[in-house]
């Protein structure tokens, strides 16, 4: 029943290395989200992907990358891991369209610590 | 400039006394929804109302309630009797074309 999903719930590595974290919705929404919170607890979205169109705020590293294998997932592959990288991140989906109001669905988040 | 604007960073307030989280956003559309987010110490995010802009109503549901003010372009929100389960970080955002999050008011209720 759980509507986005996110795995997984805890990620340790080290720096340098490459890691995915995976995010499906069973919502049958259009739009994913990619969201990073920083330890001050600000929400900062990274991408926003559908079908269409891939949308990157332009302050995220290219290490970065969004990965939609269909339109229920939207996997985040990070690249030679940064110890600032580390913070939650979380998956989200919404129906955009004009009569949606592109209410944001979140998962429960991806807790990644970089050492 | 901030599309949403939560001024008050830390708030701290004593068990059953009321609190009001202020919201303030700016857009130029006249098609929009505006949201509240509760963020529980466990990390979920939880929604918690949304508003579309031509409903100027204001809402109650138990505890909480919203009031909100296109004159002043505010969405805030109100606990009464708070208790200590309300301890949180309070989100508020807009939805336009994109969807935008104010940075979050972190609210402490002490027994």
């Amino acid at each position: 029943d759980t509507a986005v999903s996110q795995t997984p719930k805890y990620l340790v590595t080290q720096m340098g290395n490459d890691k995915s974290i995976k995010c499906e919705q069973n919502l049958g929404h259009d739009t994913m989200y990619w969201y990073k919170q920083d330890s001050k607890k600000f929400l900062k979205i990274m991408f926003s992907y559908n079908n269409k169109e891939l949308i990157i705020n332009e302050t995220v590293p290219n290490r970065f990358s969004p990965k939609s294998p269909d339109k229920a997932h939207l996997n985040l592959h990070i690249n030679s891991l940064e110890l600032g990288d580390s913070a939650v991140y979380f998956c989200a989906s919404s129906q955009v369209g004009t009569r949606a109001n592109n209410e944001q669905f979140f998962g429960p988040g991806t807790r990644l610590t970089v050492l | 400039a901030q599309k949403v604007t939560q001024a008050q960073t830390e708030i701290s307030v004593v068990e059953k006394e009321d609190v009001t989280l202020d919201c303030v956003y700016e857009t130029r559309d006249t098609t929009y929804y505006l949201f509240w987010y509760k963020q529980p110490p466990s990390g979920e995010l939880v929604f918690l109302i949304r508003r579309n802009s031509f409903d100027e109503q204001n809402e109650i549901s138990g505890r909480y309630s919203w009031n909100f003010q296109k004159s002043t372009s505010s969405f805030n929100f109100t606990i009464t009797a708070s208790q200590v389960v309300d301890s949180a970080v309070y989100f508020c955002a807009l939805s336009e074309s994109q969807f935008y999050f104010g940075t979050g008011t972190s609210l402490t209720v002490i027994p």
